[in-house]
């Protein structure tokens, strides 16, 4: 399996506080993502990382920041949790040297609930 | 991005081979076709990817059609444990969408003794 650890794996909190998850990969990986998903809407894309500091949107970004401080950490924050962000949340991760011939690695999900 | 189209369910008897048909009639020259599967609530697991040959590795073989339109996953001795729901997914190759994967619902595949 590639190296890949989410951190925490299950989380309660409650709403209106921050929240962090964290995703560290032992790979040196370019690209990192992270992804949510419901039901009925499958894996969504939130923010992703093409290198140290370099993030951008996906497709369900309102709500959620992402920091990149070294190649191996992609930090995923809450600023203030709502009950519409309980969700099961994926990382991953892949060589990204620009090739699309190449296959991302997902870590095992960090469910999260907001209450 | 170009959009897949996989029916919603498929049973397959164990032992037998199981064929995962996908429909991307809109995908460009340059994206290749990417499937995964997930078992119950765990990460996506890559099983396989191609741009216009067919493709075989140790879990599953990935034939496209020439006009690239189609493919098909063939598991070919299904067991239990491949009972998943796998997804078709088409690999952005152009502006903001380059490298993305965009996933859909994807086939639940039960695979029955």
């Amino acid at each position: 399996d590639a190296g890949i650890t989410q951190s925490p794996r299950h989380k309660v909190t409650e709403t209106g506080t921050p929240v962090t998850l964290r995703c560290h990969q032992t790979e040196n990986h370019r690209y990192m993502y992270w992804y949510r998903q419901d039901p009925g809407h499958g894996l969504r894309l939130i923010h992703y990382s093409y290198g140290v500091k370099d993030t951008d949107k996906g497709e369900v970004s309102d709500g959620y920041s992402v920091s990149r401080s070294k190649t191996e950490d992609f930090l995923l924050t809450l600023e203030s949790a709502t009950s519409s962000q309980t969700s099961v949340y994926f990382c991953a991760i892949n060589p990204g040297n620009r090739n699309l011939n190449t296959e991302a690695f997902f870590g095992q999900g960090t469910r999260l609930t907001v209450v | 991005d170009a959009k897949t189209t996989q029916p919603t369910s498929m049973d397959c008897a164990e032992g037998r081979a199981a064929n995962l048909p996908c429909n991307h009639s809109t995908i460009s020259g340059n994206e290749y076709v990417y499937w995964y599967r997930q078992i119950h609530s765990q990460g996506p697991q890559y099983i396989i990817h191609g741009l216009k040959n067919n493709e075989t590795n140790e879990m599953a073989s990935l034939i496209i059609t020439e006009d690239r339109k189609s493919s098909t996953l063939i598991l070919p001795h299904a067991t239990l444990r491949d009972t998943a729901v796998y997804y078709c997914i088409v690999r952005g190759a152009g502006g903001t969408s380059y490298g993305k994967l965009t996933f859909g619902q994807g086939t639940i595949l039960t695979v029955h003794p």
